[in-house]
């Protein structure tokens, strides 16, 4: 089985920078994905850790421990239109035939002027 | 491209009707996946395909769901009979095989079983 812990909520102002943690508990694993969710919308993707350490792209980064079972969303200089929920996701091994993303409940990230 | 299209944006119908929700993958994804998302279980991975091949249906939660994949073009997820609790947003997604990478997702069928 697998399990994500990733805050409910988190809350900020413009021009901060927050970082949205997420642990992971699963049976075999491949890598860790972010994902981006407004409301009314579809999930889009954000980034992905394979390897141990940072991935920066524009204003948003990820990082993973792979030892420590635990990756991290940063977003720096916050605007209005990040508000939104950000899921982490970890790609797990089903079975030999393939892999399938298993989603966290997602993080609501509220940011005010 | 035109990205994953899914039909219909919206269904309202009445406990016990058939209800089928369709998607059609982007060229070349060879994975397709359907989740459902509500607010009490987040997403939820209820079947995915590879190459036209269902590889996992252990998140179907009953035998009132089943999906098709008849071709590399178009999948369909449908509930027989359903009901209340089917309420929720259906999700379809594709990837490239191997798509940790990133997914990318329909717009999604709101679905409401009164």
């Amino acid at each position: 089985g697998q399990s994500l812990e990733q805050p409910s909520e988190v809350t900020a102002v413009e021009g901060a920078i927050v970082q949205i943690n997420c642990t992971y508990q699963t049976s075999g694993f491949y890598g860790l994905s972010w994902y981006q969710q407004h409301d009314g919308g579809a999930p889009t993707f954000l980034s992905y850790n394979a390897l141990d350490g940072l991935e920066e792209t524009g204003r948003f980064s990820s990082f993973l421990s792979r030892s420590d079972s635990y990756g991290y969303l940063l977003l720096q200089e916050l605007q209005m239109k990040d508000s939104a929920s950000y899921f982490c996701a970890v790609r797990e091994l089903a079975n030999q035939a393939g892999t399938a993303l298993i989603f966290g409940k997602g993080t609501t990230l509220s940011v005010s002027s | 491209d035109a990205g994953v299209i899914q039909s219909p944006r919206h269904e309202v119908t009445e406990m016990g009707q058939e209800v089928t929700l369709r998607c059609k993958p982007i060229s070349g994804h060879n994975s397709l996946f359907w989740y459902r998302q509500t607010m009490m279980r987040g997403l939820e991975l209820l079947i995915y395909f590879n190459n036209n091949v269902p590889i996992d249906d252990s998140g179907m939660p009953e035998d009132r769901f089943s999906a098709k994949m008849p071709n590399a073009s178009f999948s369909t997820l449908k509930i027989q009979p359903s009901e209340p609790r089917d309420s929720a947003v259906y999700f379809c997604a594709s990837s490239t095989r191997g798509g940790g990478y990133g997914y990318t997702f329909g717009s999604g069928t709101r679905l409401t079983v009164v």
